[in-house]
């Protein structure tokens, strides 16, 4: 199985910050990597597929980046709703497992 | 526009069979190269990804739940169901259901869950 290791595990930051959340997979797994974001009570909503592909609809202030075993998402300018936690999670091989998320604060 | 809802118990008892459904709208499970599949997280944790079935009826399970796990799909109800045989309390959480989309850039197809439903809060409790 495939292990994904997020890092931090809890950041804290202001609006307007530039925000990078890194993602490492136990093997190399290509492109095959998503990004969710979960607000609290909420269902995760899908942001990045393919390592950098936007979903429809997500603002153009998230990106991803990566491919191999090493990806990150980026929030270029943070907004209040982006307060909330990512998960990464692969495609390549099933289990198609998440990492252990990674908890966005308001500092 | 892709919808899907989760229903089923809030409550199991432990050693009991959990049935969860998930009824959706918007696509057919019938049709290449539609999937949907489970996710489950437990209070305060990370999600945990359990089973999913395409159109074709091919499944996959979570190795860590063992033979625990059974997926199945009723294209005509349009409807997915899970069931998790001899719960315990660690089988505790809330329980989503998500439509598996596909992308294909260069021949390479990657997956991913695009939408999902809001959730259902399972507790195993005597």
């Amino acid at each position: 199985d495939i292990q994904m290791t997020q890092s931090p595990s809890s950041l804290s930051a202001s609006v307007g910050d530039r925000v990078t959340i890194t993602c490492r997979a136990s093997q190399n797994m290509n492109r095959y990597l998503n990004w969710y974001q979960q607000g609290p009570g909420k269902a995760p909503k899908l942001l990045i597929h393919s390592a950098s592909t936007l979903q429809s609809g997500v603002p153009s202030r998230f990106s991803g980046s990566g491919s191999g075993a090493d990806f990150t998402l980026t929030i270029s300018s943070l907004q209040p709703e982006d307060f909330a936690t990512y998960y990464c999670q692969q495609t390549f091989s099933f289990p198609y497992s998440f990492g252990q998320g990674t908890k966005l604060e308001i500092k | 526009q892709i919808t899907l809802k989760e229903s089923g118990p809030t409550l199991v008892k432990p050693t009991q069979t959990l049935t969860l459904t998930c009824t959706f709208s918007g696509f057919s499970l019938s049709s290449s190269p539609e999937g949907v599949g489970w996710v489950r997280q437990p209070p305060g944790k990370a999600l945990e990804w359990l089973a999913l079935i395409y159109w074709d009826d091919d499944v996959r399970y979570s190795p860590s739940l063992g033979t625990r796990l059974t997926i199945t799909k009723d294209t005509s109800k349009n409807q997915v169901v899970l069931t998790v045989d001899n719960v315990g309390p660690m089988d505790s959480g809330t329980y989503f259901c998500a439509h598996s989309g596909l992308a294909t850039f260069r021949a390479v197809n990657r997956r991913f869950f695009d939408y999902w439903g809001q959730g259902v809060l399972v507790t195993v409790s005597s």
